[in-house]
């Protein structure tokens, strides 16, 4: 089976410090998208950041920024300077068209 | 537009009765898909539609499931004899047509289902 292992069941950080989520993933095709969605509580998903896998540069958004390593098949969400907004589930996913999803990673901020 | 829409929201039935769901994707994206998200675990793949077209179905997609999407607009999601292991949030998600955009698929805020 293809599948997202995101092996964190929890995570905890303090407020304006810096945690990294991690995720590996399975895939035998060569090009691909993997995702970070942000899913708060009772409240619907949403896309944190994409990552093409052809491309060797890791992806960014302002506070969020990926490393992704193709070979080991690795890609962990890193999110700086942590706000209180920030908590919520963590949910990495690969795309073959639909997404697979990871368990999730719940991720609370300590002010 | 104000993204994709699900309703209702919430449902709560009794076991054996058919439940219904709606999902209004966003205007312009002709693909739309529906995930299942059980407590404590990440959505799983229901089924796939390309504008009207059913084109993929999960092994999770019982005979009591049904899925349409007569127009290649809004869809529907109907379960059959509901049973327990039938609760769980139902998400509909949608994305524009291959090569448009990045790729990303837009959910909505789910239906969340409670089989008594």
């Amino acid at each position: 089976a293809q599948t997202v292992t995101q092996s964190q069941p929890e995570m905890s950080v303090q407020e304006a410090e810096t945690v990294t989520l991690s995720c590996t993933y399975d895939t035998s095709e060569s090009d691909y998208y993997l995702f970070w969605y942000k899913q708060p509580p009772s409240r619907q998903m949403i896309l944190v950041i994409r990552q093409e896998a052809y491309k060797q540069q890791n992806a960014t958004e302002n506070r969020f920024s990926v490393n992704f390593q193709k070979a080991a098949k690795s890609f962990s969400l890193k999110i700086s300077d942590s706000q209180l907004g920030d908590a919520a589930m963590y949910f990495c996913a690969r795309s073959q068209g639909n997404l697979i999803f990871g368990k999730g990673t719940k991720l609370s901020v300590k002010p | 537009d104000t993204g994709v829409s699900q309703n209702p929201r919430h449902k709560i039935t009794k076991r054996g009765q058919n439940v219904t769901f709606r999902c209004d994707p966003i205007s312009e994206h002709n693909r739309l898909y529906w995930y299942r998200q059980t407590l404590g675990q990440g959505p799983e793949f229901l089924t796939y539609f390309q504008n009207e077209a059913q084109l993929e179905k999960s092994r999770l997609l019982s005979d009591r499931f049904s899925a349409e999407r007569p127009k290649g607009s809004f869809s529907t999601l109907e379960i059959q004899r509901t049973e327990q292991g039938d609760s769980a949030m139902y998400l509909c998600a949608s994305s524009p047509p291959q090569g448009v955009g990045n790729n990303e698929q837009f959910f909505g805020p789910g239906t969340r289902l409670t089989v008594l």
